[in-house]
C-alpha cells in the first residue's frame, strides 16, 4: 500500500498569516499516461464528512476560496491556506488515489494561534 | 445537488452484522462507481470499499476482505454496505462518497453525512 505520511500533526497559525501542510507518498503517484499527481486535499470540521479542496494535486474545487492552494509533484506535496481565517480550523487530510486501496494521510490539525 | 443519505448504523455485538444504506439523489447514480469510506472516533479516514457502476466489480480494504460485502440497486438509487463478523475495531463513521470521475478510485466530491457503527458488547 502507499503510505501517505503527512507534517505536522498540528499546527496554530495567527489569524491572516500562513499555513503549511506537507504530505509525502511512499512512492510515485504521478501517472505516466497522462502527467498527473493523483492527490487530493480535504478540510474536515467537528461533525462533518470531509470536503474535497484539491485534486490532481493543484486543482481547486469550485467553490473553495482561492487562498486554498495546493503543490507539488513526485512524492511531495504541500497544501497552503495563504491567509488563514477563522473558519479555515479543521483537519486536514491528503489522499492518493493512484492506487488500491487508495490512502489517506493521518490528518494535520489546524487551529488558531 | 448530490445528496447521499446513510443510514444503517447502530449498536452491534461483536461476532454480529449490520447492513449500511446510502441513498444517492441529484445524480445518475448508474454513471458513477461508488465508495464506502469509515473513521474510527478521533482518528483519521480509512477508504474501505469500492464498486463498480453495474455492480459486477468489488473491491476491499484487506482489513475488512471477506467480512464486508458491497452491493447496489441502481434502480432504487442506493448502495449498500454488509458488514459481517463485526470486530471492536470496525468502530467507525461510515461514509458513502462518489468519486468525481466516476472511477471508484478517485477523489470524491460527494459524502454522505455518515452513520456510526458501534461495535461493543
Amino acid at each position: 500500500d502507499i503510505v501517505m505520511t503527512q507534517s505536522p500533526d498540528s499546527l496554530a497559525v495567527s489569524l491572516g498569516e500562513r499555513a503549511t501542510i506537507d504530505c509525502k507518498s511512499s512512492q510515485s503517484i504521478l501517472s505516466s499516461t497522462n502527467n498527473r499527481e493523483y492527490l487530493a486535499w480535504y478540510q474536515q470540521k467537528p461533525g462533518q464528512p470531509p470536503r474535497l479542496l484539491i485534486y490532481w494535486a493543484s486543482t481547486r474545487e469550485s467553490g473553495v476560496p482561492d487562498r486554498f492552494s495546493g503543490s507539488g509533484s513526485g512524492t511531495d506535496f504541500t497544501l497552503t491556506i495563504s491567509s488563514l481565517q477563522a473558519e479555515d480550523v479543521a483537519v486536514y487530510y491528503c489522499q492518493q488515489y493512484y492506487d488500491t486501496p487508495q490512502t489517506f494521510g493521518q490528518g494535520t490539525k489546524v487551529e488558531i494561534k | 445537488e448530490v445528496q447521499l443519505l446513510v443510514s444503517g448504523g447502530g449498536l452491534v455485538q461483536p461476532g454480529g452484522s449490520r447492513r449500511l444504506s446510502c441513498s444517492a439523489s441529484g445524480l445518475t447514480f448508474s454513471n458513477y462507481d461508488m465508495t464506502w469510506v469509515r473513521q474510527a472516533p478521533g482518528k483519521g479516514l480509512e477508504w474501505v470499499s469500492g464498486i463498480s457502476k453495474s455492480g459486477d466489480s468489488t473491491y476491499y480494504a484487506d482489513s475488512v476482505k471477506g467480512r464486508f460485502i458491497i452491493s447496489r440497486d441502481n434502480s432504487k438509487n442506493t448502495l449498500y454496505l454488509l458488514l459481517n463478523s463485526l470486530r471492536a475495531e470496525d468502530t467507525a463513521i461510515y461514509y458513502c462518497a462518489r468519486p468525481r470521475d466516476g472511477y471508484f478510485r478517485g477523489y470524491f466530491d460527494s459524502w454522505g453525512q455518515g452513520t456510526l457503527v458501534t461495535v461493543s458488547s
